[in-house]
């Protein structure tokens, strides 16, 4: 049962590159997440879709951009990486919404923007 | 808005010790409170939750109990082990959004 699926793990730009960051689940969930993680400041959400064919804004969307191309499949393109943009990032799944929504992690993806 | 605070790490313990990290809340309305674990290398993992005042979180051996009068749900472990050490993220949603807030984090070093 792999759940929540991210590629690549680990990923160098150089400023002003594109790249696209995966993420794919089977556990049949419709509601997807992009978080990014820092130091010092937890995490922070992205850009979520509630179900396929819908996305919405987070917290911090500038400079991001996502796609949700099916149920299983949700990602998220830096189309001019800057360093402010250096990371850890994660795609969660929920198993539905309200407020005893549970949450589940891939293991995350390490951009670094030089 | 709404926002969760946490004491700050690092908490280093040696083995068998008692564990208390703080979390407390800024929220409207009732919240539902959770603990995510974050293992080296690995995604956050729920560690337990609570939907209502009073009640109390449990799963292996970690404890927390929702205080709506102090607005707080402590994370507490009575003996913790080595394989304890990670990063623990407490968190809350409130009804009407789709967003999930997290605290910054407490890292948590276990010696043997």
């Amino acid at each position: 049962n792999a759940g929540v699926t991210q590629t690549p793990k680990f990923q160098v730009l150089k400023t002003g590159q594109s790249m696209t960051l995966q993420c794919a689940q089977d556990m049949n969930h419709n509601s997807m997440y992009w978080y990014r993680q820092d130091p010092g400041m937890g995490l922070r959400l992205i850009y979520y879709s509630a179900s396929e064919g819908t996305t919405d804004k987070g917290e911090v969307p500038n400079g991001y951009n996502v796609s949700r191309l099916n149920k299983r499949e949700f990602s998220l393109r830096l189309e001019s990486a800057a360093p402010s943009q250096t990371s850890v990032y994660f795609c969660a799944t929920s198993d539905g919404g309200g407020t005893n929504e549970k949450l589940f992690f891939g293991s995350g993806t390490q951009l670094s923007v030089l | 808005g709404d926002s969760v605070t946490q004491m700050e790490g690092p908490v280093t313990l040696s083995e068998e010790a008692f564990l208390t990290i703080n979390c407390t809340y800024t929220a409207t309305g009732y919240p539902s409170l959770f603990w995510y674990v974050q293992y080296p290398g690995e995604g956050l993992q729920l560690l337990l939750k609570a939907t209502k005042a009073d009640d109390k979180g449990s799963n292996k051996g970690f404890e927390a109990t929702y205080r709506k009068e102090t607005t707080s749900f402590h994370l507490e472990k009575g003996s913790v082990q080595v394989s304890d050490s990670a990063v623990y993220f407490c968190a809350l949603k409130n009804t009407g959004g789709f967003k999930t807030i997290f605290g910054a984090g407490t890292r948590l070093f276990v010696k043997a």
